[in-house]
């Protein structure tokens, strides 16, 4: 069992540049979503999905695009990427989204990225 | 709105020595509460978690932690450090929201543990 599985672990951009983080999971968890981890400040939540075709923002969101469109994937888009973008990025999942809060949540490896 | 405070960034100890890692939080509701550890490269792995069962909690690698509503405390410990052990650990807090969009987890800022042989 693979679990979460993110790409790439690690990444340099120039500013202005798009990319996509990509993040897949194989344990069929409705729920997926992606943090921003920066020194100092634990992990932040950017976007998350209950779903199949349904996506939300969580509390740091802007520059940053998602989208849901199987069970398995969740890739997170940087449009124009920024030097305050540089971060390390988790995707996790979970059974649902109250599992994620009582029983356990799951995390990739992360992408560590550097916008230069 | 509901915070999670970790008291220490960095704590060393000697490998056979106690651990202890402090964690307070504040929630509105009663909440539930985890502790992740995160080693070098990898993704972050639950160490143990309360959900209002038994205030002390067992969790993988002989960690445990109390729970201890008076004190809006649930601090790590370990009775004897393993160099394995080297690693960050992040304090979570839950605030088990009935929302369709589901639980919101609230991060702490890590402690990082180094074990001296």
């Amino acid at each position: 069992n693979a679990g979460v599985t993110q790409t790439p672990k690690f990444q340099v951009l120039k500013t202005g540049q798009s990319m996509t983080l990509q993040c897949a999971q194989d344990m069929n968890h409705e729920y997926m979503s992606w943090y921003r981890q920066d020194p100092g400040m634990g992990l932040r939540l950017i976007h998350y999905s209950v779903g199949a075709g349904i996506t939300d923002q969580g509390e740091v969101p802007n520059g940053y695009n998602v989208s849901r469109s199987t069970t398995e994937d969740f890739p997170l888009r940087l449009l124009s990427a920024a030097p305050s973008q540089t971060s390390v990025y988790f995707c996790a999942s979970s059974y649902g989204p109250w599992d994620f809060g009582r029983r356990e949540a799951f995390f990739g490896q992360g992408t560590r990225l550097t916008v230069v | 709105a509901q915070s999670v405070t970790q008291l220490d960034s960095h704590v060393s100890v000697s490998e056979g020595t106690p651990v202890l890692l402090r964690c307070n939080y504040s929630s509105s509701y009663s909440p539930s509460l985890f502790w992740y550890v995160q080693h070098p490269n990898k993704g972050l792995q639950l160490l143990l978690k309360y959900t209002s069962a038994a205030t002390l909690v067992k969790g993988i690698n002989g960690f445990e932690a109390e729970f201890k509503k008076s004190e809006t405390s649930f601090h790590l410990t370990k009775p004897s450090a393993h160099m394995s052990d080297a690693a960050e650990y992040f304090c979570v807090v839950s605030d088990l929201s009935k929302k369709s969009s589901g639980d919101k987890l609230t991060f702490g800022t890590g402690t990082r543990l180094a074990v001296r042989p």
